[in-house]
């Protein structure tokens, strides 16, 4: 089935500092949709994007879509203390169906 | 945006017997899930709680292991029988949103120990 590489497994940076999170996909993906799973929480939907070359931005959050739509890409600038998580990538399959990358684990050192 | 709950959001049991999860989702939503998540691991699709039929369960799921009830468009059941230490987990249903996204809003989850 559909699958996804999801690099680093985990960073912890100072506050201030930027993190990127990356997805790579052997195919090419429909659409790829972005989750924050705070620690003890749920997972909570971020965007999704579907369009080749896309690039959405929410505050110091920046999410890409590679033209070729085999990669995707999670940018926050200034890391915070509530940025805080860990980011998953999740392409969507047949049946509405997500697939989860292995996630991101991301700390924050203020 | 769809609200979810679930019970219990813990528990603990014997090797052996079962447990069933309940969800409730706050309006009618067309398509549930059931996922499983180890601490500090992935995501992974148990299966589909389909409304009026049988579930549709990924590869390495069973529904004698893991039946799924579905009676109406707010709310399912996962039953995990015959539980083992290897159970043990956090279990997750979410729903699909009605918007244009078709994000999934996820429940807060059960986190189940089996001893």
């Amino acid at each position: 089935g559909q699958q996804v590489m999801q690099i680093p497994q985990y960073q912890h940076v100072q506050e201030g500092e930027d993190f990127t999170t990356y997805c790579n996909s052997s195919t090419t993906l429909s659409n790829i949709q972005w989750y924050k799973q705070r620690p003890g929480g749920h997972p909570v939907f971020l965007i999704q994007l579907v369009k080749s070359g896309e690039v959405k931005k929410q505050k110091r959050l920046t999410f890409q879509f590679g033209e070729a739509k085999k990669n995707s890409s999670l940018h926050i600038t200034a890391t915070q203390t509530t940025d805080v998580g860990t980011y998953f990538c999740a392409p969507s399959a047949y049946g509405n169906k997500l697939v989860f990358g292995a996630g991101t684990i991301l700390r924050v050192k203020s | 945006s769809a609200v979810i709950s679930q019970k219990p959001s813990r528990d603990i049991c014997q090797r052996g017997t079962s447990l069933t999860i309940q969800c409730q989702v706050d309006s009618q939503v067309t398509m549930m899930f059931w996922y499983r998540q180890q601490p500090g691991q992935s995501l992974t699709l148990i299966a589909t709680a389909n409304q009026g039929s049988e579930a549709t369960y990924e590869s390495g799921f069973v529904i004698d292991k893991f039946p799924i009830s579905r009676p109406n468009l707010t709310f399912s059941t996962l039953t995990v029988s015959n539980m083992s230490p290897e159970d043990s987990s956090i279990y997750l249903c979410s729903a699909l949103g009605q918007g244009a996204y078709n994000e999934q809003f996820f429940g807060p989850g059960t986190r189940l120990t089996v001893l």
